[in-house]
């Protein structure tokens, strides 16, 4: 299995931006790079996922590096909400389940 | 659009009885999944459905684990004869079949709590 490594926590101030850093030098050509993020006593909740280009949606950017072999979440500006746990996964081509690893538990400051 | 329901949302059980988690997905997706989480660990994925189909369950442990997603109603997630290291919240998940071969976005439940005394 395809695996990414994150940051154990991060800390950010509220109202700045937040760069959470993922890992995957196996990464493969077909496999997708998806975030989800778990907010405290709630089920994991989609937020972005790109192949090889960045990305962006109304909740956050998503940056690949050139190589696919690491890239970045980006939350442009943190409220005390987005504190919760940011799971990166490679999504295999063709395979349907996510394999969750321990992500980011992300502190906001107020 | 309602997301995907779970319920009970918190279910209490002693040692020996049975579970029954109930899952609803979202209107018009086909496909189910299940996921177990540990107190204090990661989502650990355990069955994969279709409608009437089973097609992935290498998560799932052997024995008195079951699950099924009937044609009409709910998935159901069924544990027999509960121990206390069954306690864990379990989510559920769905997702639309899309295009060919892309992996889907799947859509969480708010999860069921089981407590096992």
């Amino acid at each position: 299995d395809a695996k990414t490594t994150q940051p154990n926590s991060m800390e950010s101030n509220e109202e700045e931006p937040v760069h959470l850093p993922c890992n995957h030098s196996t990464i493969s050509g077909t496999d997708y790079i998806h975030w989800y993020r778990q907010l405290p006593s709630q089920g994991p909740e989609y937020v972005i996922h790109g192949l090889t280009s960045n990305v962006n949606n109304r909740m956050a950017s998503l940056a690949i590096a050139e190589d696919r072999k690491s890239s970045t979440l980006i939350l442009h500006r943190a409220t005390l909400r987005d504190a919760a746990v940011y799971y990166c996964i490679l999504r295999v081509n063709r395979d349907d389940k996510i394999i969750f690893g321990k992500g980011t538990r992300l502190h906001i400051l107020p | 659009n309602a997301g995907v329901m779970q319920n009970p949302r918190h279910l209490v059980r002693r040692r020996g009885q049975e579970a029954r988690l109930r899952c609803s997905p979202m209107k018009g997706h086909s496909h189910v999944y299940w996921y177990r989480q540990l107190p204090e660990e990661g989502l650990k994925f355990m069955v994969y459905l279709q409608k009437e189909n089973i097609i992935d369950e290498s998560g799932m442990p052997k024995e008195r684990f079951s699950a099924e997603f009937p044609k009409e109603g709910p998935s159901i997630l069924r544990i027999q004869q509960v121990v206390r290291g069954d306690s864990a919240a379990y989510f559920c998940a769905s997702s639309p079949r899309g295009l060919a071969g892309v992996a889907d976005t799947q859509y969480f439940g708010p999860g069921t709590r089981l407590t096992v005394l």
